[in-house]
């Protein structure tokens, strides 16, 4: 099993829709959450980090499931703009250390059309 | 300017040749990382450092080897080049919250 494993899209919306991605992850002592966003041929870039409680960024909001091991990102009024591929991210923890490296998902593709 | 700079931006080298990658940030962050990515197969981490004495070998280190000069250097070499090592190459450093900035990539191909 991967240790973080995304849904394999793509994705193909409508300007307007709604969209949720979602992201499992192995480690049950991982610590820390985040979704990434990548335009192709570019890097990685942080789009929020993920807090068990839940939390939103305008049109974004992320939710923590620590019992299921579960990760979601949902995307309210897609705009075009908000084409790119989304990566699910998680800090495992490694050797007892307080931080590890980051695992990265496989990245779920979405495009939003006219 | 770039908080996280890689060079070179694209790379195109021979089978055999040696090569590096190099890697510099300004976030004064003391985790760095290198990555490569394939289509297909996402972000697989080479190697890690989080401090300039810490080396870490990630999931995919043989054929590569990595130097920490100082807090804001961290190269990636490629002893002998292969074509599978033919990729999107990303360098990242990491703050004390997890959070990854990265480098706008390398982009290299082995012949």
């Amino acid at each position: 099993r991967k240790e973080v494993e995304q849904d394999p899209g793509p994705f193909n919306v409508p300007e307007g829709a709604t969209v949720a991605f979602n992201c499992t992850y192995s480690n049950s002592a991982s610590q820390s959450f985040f979704w990434y966003r990548q335009d192709c041929r570019k890097e990685p870039k942080l789009l929020m980090s993920v807090y068990s409680s839940g939390n939103e960024d305008g049109r974004f909001t992320a939710q923590l499931n620590r019992a299921s091991q579960y990760i979601s990102l949902l995307i309210r009024d897609s705009k075009l703009s908000d084409s790119a591929t989304y990566l699910c991210v998680v800090n495992k923890d490694a050797g007892g250390t307080s931080y590890g490296k980051l695992t990265f998902g496989q990245g779920t593709i979405l495009t939003v059309h006219p | 300017d770039a908080d996280v700079t890689q060079t070179p931006r694209n790379r195109i080298t021979k089978t055999g040749k040696r090569i590096m990658l190099e890697c510099s940030q300004t976030k004064g962050h003391d985790r760095m990382y290198w990555y490569r990515q394939d289509p297909g197969l996402g972000l697989r981490l080479i190697y890690y450092s989080f401090d300039v004495k810490d080396i870490n070998k990630g999931e995919i280190s043989d054929g590569y080897s990595v130097s920490r000069q100082a807090q804001a250097k961290f190269s990636l070499s490629l002893e002998s080049a292969i074509p599978n090592q033919t990729a999107l190459y990303f360098c990242a450093t990491s703050d004390l919250g997890s959070r990854a900035f990265f480098g706008q990539g390398t982009r290299l191909t082995v012949v």
